[in-house]
């Protein structure tokens, strides 16, 4: 089984719902992130955990909500989807063990809002 | 604005040809500097990175090029194979342990 699980894989939704991406890991890490990657811009950050206690903004939180349920489990809300929160979404998380810590992504959530 | 400047946006380069991608940042509080992989349909995966103390690490047939005077770094590919293609995402790491990514070069590699 994959170690960074994201669900679901592709979702098609229409301006003003709210949706929500959900991230799991079996890595054991502490810390997880949400990014979204758009053509020409790569990856942002939209919001981290580095404890199930702990939620900081990104560089673009606005429009985005995050709950940390538990170690392994970290959701991403779009309260009222917008057509440019059309992206590809990514969790990843990683450890503790310093500056050199890798972080693990997942296989993505392919979001359209019409 | 991008805190971490990547070129070329694409990249062609012949099967056994040197891809070469450049990165270049403003902040001096960066203190790591990991390369990521992106293959279609999948999440980035680490490629290699290098501390900027050092000014060059070498893994196999990649190597990243630090200048730290000139804050920049490129990633080399030697013998460049198709199974290369990818995306290559240059990172530098910011104070809290959260990475800023370039914008990202889509390499091809011609058989």
């Amino acid at each position: 089984d994959a170690d960074v699980t994201q669900t679901p894989r592709n979702r098609i939704t229409k301006t003003g719902k709210r949706i929500m991406l959900e991230c799991s890991q079996t890595k054991g890490h502490d810390r997880m992130y949400w990014y979204r990657q758009d053509p020409g811009l790569g990856l942002r950050l939209i919001y981290y955990s580095f404890d199930v206690k702990d939620i900081n903004k990104g560089e673009i939180s606005d429009g985005y909500s995050v709950s940390r349920q538990a170690q392994a489990k970290f959701s991403l809300s779009l309260e009222s989807a917008i057509p440019n929160q059309t992206a590809l979404y990514f969790c990843a998380t990683s450890g503790t063990g310093g500056i050199e810590e890798t972080q693990y992504f997942g296989p993505g959530t392919r979001l359209l809002v019409l | 604005q991008q805190q971490v400047k990547q070129s070329p946006q694409s990249l062609i380069v012949q099967k056994g040809g040197i891809s070469i991608i450049n990165c270049a940042y403003e902040n001096t509080a960066f203190d790591y500097f990991p390369w990521y992989q992106q293959f279609p349909g999948k999440g980035p995966a680490l490629l290699i990175a290098i501390r900027p103390d050092v000014s060059e690490k070498k893994e196999g047939r990649f190597t990243i090029s630090f200048n730290k005077s000139a804050k920049q770094f490129s990633l080399h590919i030697m013998d460049s194979q198709p199974g290369d293609s990818a995306t290559y995402f240059c990172a530098a790491l910011e104070y809290g342990n959260k990475l800023v990514f370039g914008a990202g070069t889509i390499l091809r590699v011609k058989s």
